[in-house]
């Protein structure tokens, strides 16, 4: 069965620095593997993809995501964090058969100091 | 611009109740999904369908039950509200050949069964 493991519960950064959310997954064949941001209040917003080709994958609001196949892992990056950035951040991972079920981490969620 | 439309954004039963939370999507997608959200337990997926009159259980099936009879609506039951199923309800929609899509998100139904 395919499972996420999101290891950071809250984070902390000061705007204008840099930012890493962890993922890992666990999944017996090429994943495809997915950022979602929830802003409060809100549904889940696509921030980025990966199923194929390059692994480091550019989304949306300036963040990207390198999947590293050895370590299993898909974290997202931001050079420079907005106050608006401000969210819960989850992690999911998708099967290649039977209607593309996603399963979810338990969410990240940031916090960013003015 | 909407896609995912959740009739309700909070809603307030009482227990023993019969709620239903609607789900409408305008994308002709064939998958459609209800996750219930709680703090530090991430998204959890309660069921899904892949098409009209079609539904499997996910995860959390217990004390829900699903209806599909037009490809764009998904309703999710709770035959008898209990107070352990105050939560946020996310329904989502995807293609079912498009796996690396991920899902569309509504925004979201905050349930309090009191």
């Amino acid at each position: 069965a395919q499972s996420v493991t999101q290891p950071d519960i809250h984070i902390t950064v000061s705007e204008g620095a840099s930012l890493e959310l962890r993922c890992n997954y666990s999944y017996g064949a090429t994943p495809y593997l997915f950022w979602y941001v929830q802003s409060p209040g809100q549904g889940l917003q696509l921030l980025l993809k990966y199923f194929s080709g390059d692994t480091l994958v550019q989304g949306i609001k300036g963040f990207e995501a390198e999947f590293k196949r050895s370590q299993s892992s898909f974290n997202l990056r931001k050079p420079s964090v907005h106050w608006s950035d401000a969210a819960e951040y989850f992690c999911a991972v998708g099967s290649t058969g039977g209607g593309n079920k996603l399963t979810f981490g338990t969410g990240t969620q940031l916090k960013v100091e003015l | 611009d909407v896609k995912v439309t959740q009739s309700s954004r909070y809603l307030v039963k009482r227990t023993g109740e019969k709620v239903f939370l609607e789900c409408v999507q305008d994308m002709d997608h064939e998958n459609m999904f209800w996750y219930r959200q709680d703090p530090g337990l991430g998204l959890r997926l309660i069921y899904f369908s892949y098409d009209v009159k079609m539904k499997e259980k996910g995860d959390i099936p217990e004390g829900y039950s699903v209806s599909r009879e037009k490809k764009e609506r998904f309703s999710l039951i709770l035959e008898s509200a209990s107070t352990n199923q105050t939560s946020m309800y996310l329904c989502a929609s995807s293609l079912s050949d498009r796996a690396s899509r991920g899902y569309t998100f509504g925004s979201g139904t905050r349930l309090t069964v009191v």
